[in-house]
C-alpha cells in the first residue's frame, strides 16, 4: 500500500516553462487536493476534486490546471511558470472529512 | 469561509516537559473537523491527531491530547514528555462534512516547536 505517490521530488524550470506534477493514490480515496507551502503562510489550497470528473478552485488556483480522469490520478499543470509560483507542492487525499488527509512527500519546485 | 490562527510562531521547551500549542479558529459550521499535523524535517506531513466538533470528549492519543472548546472556537495541543523526536512544524488545521466542502483543508501558518535536550 503506497498511500500518495508525488512525482518528481525536486524540479527546477526556467520562468515560461510548463510541466506537471503528478500524484497517484491506492487507497480509492475520493477526495484530493493539491496545495503549496510557503514561509508563514501554512499551507494553501489551489483545486481540489470531489470524484472522477469534478474538479474546482481553491485559495490560489491562478496559473494552475487540474483534471480528475480517473480516481487514481490528479495531476497539476504549471501553464506558464513565474517566480512567484517557486514553493513546496503537497497533494492529499482522503475517504471524507472525518479522517483528515494522507499526504504526498512533496514536489519542491524552483522557478528561475 | 473558516480561517484558522496558530499565534505562536515558535516554541520551545525541555526534554521531558510539557507544551501547549495555540490554535484557534473561526467557522460558522456546527458540524465540522479539527486537526493538529507534524511537519518534521523530512517535509512529510503526519497527522497527529483528530477532533469531531460534535464530541464534547477531547481527542486523546499517547503523550498527545487537545483542548476543545467549542464554544471559545479554540483547539489547542498538548505534547507531554516531549521528546526530541517532537522537534517539528505543528499545524492546526479544519475541514467541514465533505457535503458542504468538500473536504477540504484549512491550515494555520504553523508553530515551529524545538525539543531541547
Amino acid at each position: 500500500n503506497a498511500g500518495v505517490t508525488q512525482t518528481p521530488k525536486f524540479q527546477v524550470l526556467k520562468t515560461g516553462q510548463s510541466m506537471t506534477l503528478q500524484c497517484a493514490q491506492d487507497m480509492n480515496h475520493e477526495y484530493m487536493s493539491w496545495y503549496r507551502q510557503d514561509p508563514g503562510m501554512g499551507l494553501r489550497l489551489i483545486h481540489y476534486s470531489v470524484g472522477a470528473g469534478i474538479t474546482d478552485q481553491g485559495e490560489v488556483p491562478n496559473g494552475y490546471n487540474v483534471s480528475r480522469s480517473t480516481t487514481e490520478d490528479f495531476p497539476l499543470r504549471l501553464l506558464s511558470a513565474a517566480p512567484s509560483q517557486t514553493s513546496v507542492y503537497f497533494c492529499a487525499s482522503t475517504r471524507n472529512s472525518n479522517y483528515g488527509y494522507t499526504f504526498g512527500s512533496g514536489t519542491r519546485l524552483t522557478v528561475v | 469561509a473558516q480561517t484558522v490562527t496558530q499565534s505562536q510562531p515558535e516554541m520551545s521547551v525541555q526534554e521531558a516537559e510539557t507544551v501547549t500549542l495555540s490554535c484557534t479558529y473561526d467557522t460558522s459550521e456546527n458540524n465540522y473537523y479539527l486537526f493538529w499535523y507534524k511537519q518534521p524535517p523530512s517535509r512529510q506531513m503526519i497527522l497527529v491527531i483528530r477532533q469531531e466538533a460534535y464530541k464534547q470528549q477531547n481527542a486523546t492519543e499517547n503523550r498527545f491530547s487537545v483542548n476543545f472548546q467549542k464554544a471559545a472556537k479554540s483547539f489547542s495541543l498538548k505534547i507531554s514528555d516531549s521528546q526530541l523526536g517532537d522537534t517539528a512544524m505543528y499545524f492546526c488545521a479544519f475541514a467541514a462534512p465533505e457535503e458542504t466542502s468538500g473536504s477540504r483543508l484549512t491550515f494555520g501558518e504553523g508553530t515551529q516547536l524545538t525539543v531541547n535536550p
